[in-house]
């Protein structure tokens, strides 16, 4: 089974609104990292948090984490049609290798 | 700065025949992976290579699944002989150092179809 499972599986929203999805996981982790992959530029990282780390901020992105409940959330605020993507959080729990999960297929419409 | 290149970007075999898949990551980049994501699932990690040794490939099939990366540079995997369940798009990632603290750059993958 894979360590880091995504939630909701499929999200639909008009452009402009906020989109959340989240990200649990098993086991203990050193980092937690988000990717974005659509058709046009493939598989892009987005932003990598460390987990003694609670929040993060990239422009219109936000992610939190928390170690206590094994999960985070990815918050992209002000949505655009070019948000249109699969959504992957990856964790460490080796340290050295990557785990994905299944993704969070977002649907901006314009 | 070029990014992560992968070729052939499609291949269509037929059940045991063999493919082969070559990679050449970001110059400088100490540390190649290997991916395979099926349709609507996330990538799944094959092997890893720091420089040209082994990290990880205790997820690499090693029965029909090969890998080698000479020189620490460019990066082949090969399948022989291919089954229908290897149908996947086959990604290349390189990162400056290994996996969990680093950001991982991703090619634009090879789409194997296997009939």
């Amino acid at each position: 089974s894979q360590q880091g499972e995504e939630d909701p599986q499929a999200l639909s929203i008009q452009e402009g609104e906020n989109a959340t999805m989240n990200c649990s996981y098993k086991t203990s982790i050193n980092n937690l990292q988000w990717y974005r992959q659509n058709s046009g530029r493939g598989l892009v990282h987005l932003i990598l948090i460390r987990s003694n780390e609670r929040e993060k901020h990239s422009g219109r992105l936000r992610v939190t984490l928390d170690t206590s409940k094994k999960s985070s959330s990815l918050l992209i605020t002000a949505s655009r049609a070019a948000d249109t993507a699969s959504y992957f959080c990856a964790t460490d729990p080796a340290g050295n290798m990557l785990t994905f999960g299944g993704g969070t297929r977002l649907m901006v419409k314009p | 700065e070029a990014g992560v290149a992968q070729s052939p970007r499609y291949k269509i075999i037929e059940k045991r025949q063999s493919v082969a898949f070559w990679c050449n990551p970001i110059s400088g980049h100490a540390t190649l992976y290997w991916y395979q994501q099926i349709l609507g699932q996330g990538p799944k990690l094959l092997i890893q290579f720091q420089n040209n040794g082994v990290v990880d490939d205790s997820q690499l099939p090693k029965d029909r699944f090969s890998a080698e990366r000479l020189k620490g540079v460019d990066s082949t995997l090969k399948i022989q002989p291919a089954k229908l369940e290897d149908s996947a798009v086959y990604l290349c990632a390189s990162s400056p150092g290994l996996a969990g603290g680093n950001e991982q750059f991703f090619g634009p993958g090879t789409r194997l179809t296997v009939l």
